[in-house]
């Protein structure tokens, strides 16, 4: 079983419209990232949320990160083509010293023209 | 800062062949770290060194995966007696030890056991 739940895995949207991916878990995070991959490379960082109940923008990217600091969201508003990727969500257990990272499966976003 | 480097970006081999992979971090992260992902999943976690020290293991990584950063600058990643199950993009990602734990990954290596 995953350490974090993300969902849906698979999104196909037209241009334009809003959505939004989960990222859950019944373990407690000090840290939360998401990535965007494209096939064939390595992920790319977007943001990281550190704090619970903390909200923060990337242009028409918002990110949340639960106030139990256990879930996140990613709400993409007005999805454009270049928008297609593979979303991750990463965290970093409360407690660890090491910083290993667990990851999501990923949601594949598909944004038509 | 020119990122995590990766090489080579994609190696084929044959079944039973050994293959090292190298990884350059970001210059000033002390923080290495190899993951491994497979069709339809995320990275998943194989090793971690903090300068040259190896600190943590994932039972992923069997007797025939082995990994050294020697001058705790660049690290490889040599997998021995390849098996199909092997093919997967090799990732390697670098972080700052007092930068929290973002993470900065390079573009990966892909590798493809026949």
């Amino acid at each position: 079983t995953q350490l974090l739940e993300q969902s849906p895995q698979f999104l196909s949207i037209q241009e334009g419209e809003n959505l939004t991916v989960y990222c859950n878990s019944s373990s407690v995070f000090s840290s939360l990232q998401w990535y965007r991959q494209e096939p064939g490379e390595g992920p790319v960082l977007l943001v990281t949320v550190v704090t619970g109940g903390e909200v923060k923008k990337l242009k028409r990217l918002t990110f949340q990160f639960g106030d139990a600091r256990k879930d996140s969201s990613l709400h993409i508003t007005a999805a454009q083509p270049g928008d297609t990727g593979l979303y991750l969500c990463a965290g970093a257990l409360r407690g660890s010293t090491l910083g290993r990272l667990y990851f999501g499966r990923g949601t594949q976003l598909t944004v038509w023209p | 800062d020119t990122g995590v480097s990766q090489d080579p970006r994609h190696k084929i081999t044959k079944r039973g062949q050994n293959v090292t992979f190298r990884c350059d971090p970001i210059s000033e992260h002390n923080r290495l770290y190899w993951y491994r992902q497979t069709l339809g999943q995320g990275p998943e976690f194989l090793t971690y060194f903090q300068n040259e020290a190896q600190l943590e293991k994932s039972r992923l990584l069997s007797d025939r995966f082995s990994a050294e950063r020697p001058k705790g600058s660049f690290s490889t990643l040599e997998i021995q007696r390849t098996e199909q199950g092997d093919s997967a993009m090799y990732l390697c990602a670098s972080s700052r030890q007092t930068g929290g734990e973002t993470q900065y990954f390079g573009p990966g290596t892909r590798l493809l056991v026949l």
